[in-house]
């Protein structure tokens, strides 16, 4: 069975400063990874997305994320965080066709004036 | 943004009384899932579906029920109510293309007292 972690429960980071909330994941086949946000009070939105290609994926609102096979990481990085981006952020994996996800238990962004 | 509506949006309702709540879709994707989202555990699924009247269990299914009897409704039915359901439910839908994301609704606010 597949499953995911996200070490870092908060993070706090001042706002202009390069941000990155680590992912691990285990999955026995190629995976499908996924990062999604929350506001608070809200749904969940993607962010980003990676099957296959190219290792490094770009996102909505500036995101980038690298797949790392050997890691088993799919970490989520910012150049220049804004406060706007303080929100919950999960990783997710999906389980090939059908879109069930396994996600892990989420990083919560803090972010500093 | 994909039309998802999840009914109702807060509840709070007594241990021991049954409990449904709605996700309407307008998307026509083929699946739909329940999550429950509890702080440090992420999102966890609950049931989900493939098709009118198919559905299987997820991870945490015990005390819940779910039905579809059209490919726009899916039900989660909590059929006798306790606190440790307590919890922000999320309706999710995707299509049957491989590698595509699923789409989340508002989610429900359930307080079981």
């Amino acid at each position: 069975a597949q499953s995911v972690t996200q070490p870092d429960i908060h993070i706090t980071v001042s706002e202009g400063a390069s941000l990155e909330l680590r992912c691990n994941y285990s999955y026995g086949a190629t995976p499908y990874l996924f990062w999604y946000v929350q506001s608070p009070g809200q749904g969940l939105q993607l962010l980003l997305k990676y099957f296959s290609g190219d290792t490094l994926v770009q996102g909505i609102k500036g995101f980038e994320a690298e797949f790392k096979r050997s890691q088993s990481s799919f970490n989520l990085r910012k150049p220049s965080v804004h406060w706007s981006d303080a929100a919950e952020y999960f990783c997710a994996v999906g389980a090939n066709a059908g879109n069930m996800l396994t996600f892990g238990g989420g990083t919560r962004l803090m972010v500093k004036p | 943004d994909a039309g998802i509506t999840q009914s109702p949006r807060h509840k709070v309702t007594e241990t021991g009384t049954p409990v449904t709540l709605r996700c309407h879709q307008t998307e026509n994707h083929r699946y739909m899932y329940w999550y429950r989202q509890d702080p440090g555990h992420g999102l966890r699924l609950i049931h989900y579906s493939y098709g009118v009247k198919d559905t299987d269990k997820g991870e945490v299914s015990d005390g819940y029920s779910v039905s579809r009897s059209k490919t726009e409704d899916f039900l989660l039915t909590l059929e006798s109510a306790t606190s440790s359901q307590t919890s922000v439910y999320f309706c999710a839908t995707g299509t049957a293309i491989e590698n595509a994301e699923a789409f989340f609704g508002q989610g429900t606010r359930l307080t079981v007292v």
